[in-house]
């Protein structure tokens, strides 16, 4: 299993404003994942990150308000550039087991409100 | 098209058994995950389907049917700690997670 440390765990944020979040693993992982959950919903996946090359942006997120940096194999972080209210949810962390299940192992989430 | 349907909300009394179901279409499967997600904490690993059948562990169960895009899990003796959303989720290979919205159980005592 992986163990995965995410933080700031929350933070109250003013809109214009950015708030970078970090995902620390305690493995070496290939593929690194953000997620965003906005209240009441499920899980959306906002880009997928590998080390060594940009990271790959599902429809609807783009890089200038989501710029994500993967500097090693147990490393990311993402930015939530020019915060609005909408911005407010949980961004969790994900990482792929690296096993035949192929189990996703999330960290603690940061839960974002923007005022 | 993507689609993961499950109940949105269901209520049991401690002690009882509880199901809850889940149809899906999706392009591509490779397995079915069921999360377990605390309000204002990550989701935690319940179980995982690939092949038809009941996967039982300890008070949880999962039963899939590929065939018929539908899986299930299964709560016995339900606690008040139970009560948490539970996410239905497919796995289309490649790193692909679709989730499901997600089903909030509260258990009564």
């Amino acid at each position: 299993s992986a163990v995965i440390s995410q933080k700031p765990s929350r933070d109250i944020c003013q809109r214009g404003t950015s708030l970078t979040i970090q995902c620390q693993v305690d493995s070496q992982v290939t593929m690194m994942f953000w997620y965003r959950q906005q209240p009441g919903q499920s899980l959306t996946l906002i880009a997928t990150a590998n080390q060594g090359s940009e990271a790959t942006y599902e429809s609807g997120f783009v890089i200038d308000k989501f710029p994500i940096s993967r500097p090693n194999l147990t490393f990311s972080t993402l930015t939530v550039s020019n915060m609005s209210p909408e911005d407010s949810s949980i961004y969790l962390c994900s990482v792929e087991a690296q096993a035949v299940n192929t189990e996703a192992f999330f960290g603690q989430g940061t839960r974002l409100t923007v005022v | 098209g993507q689609n993961i349907d499950q109940p949105t909300e269901m209520t049991a009394t401690e002690g009882a058994i509880v199901q809850i179901n889940c149809t899906y279409q999706t392009s591509g499967f490779n397995g079915l995950f069921w999360y377990q997600q605390h309000a204002g904490e990550a989701p935690t690993f319940l179980s995982y389907n690939v092949l038809d059948g009941l996967e039982e562990k300890g008070r949880f169960s999962s039963f899939l049917s590929r065939s018929k895009g539908y899986s299930y899990l299964l709560l016995k003796e339900l606690q008040m700690k139970d009560s948490a959303s539970y996410l239905c989720v497919c796995y289309s290979g490649t790193y692909k997670y679709i989730f499901g919205t997600g089903t909030r159980l509260k258990v009564l005592a």
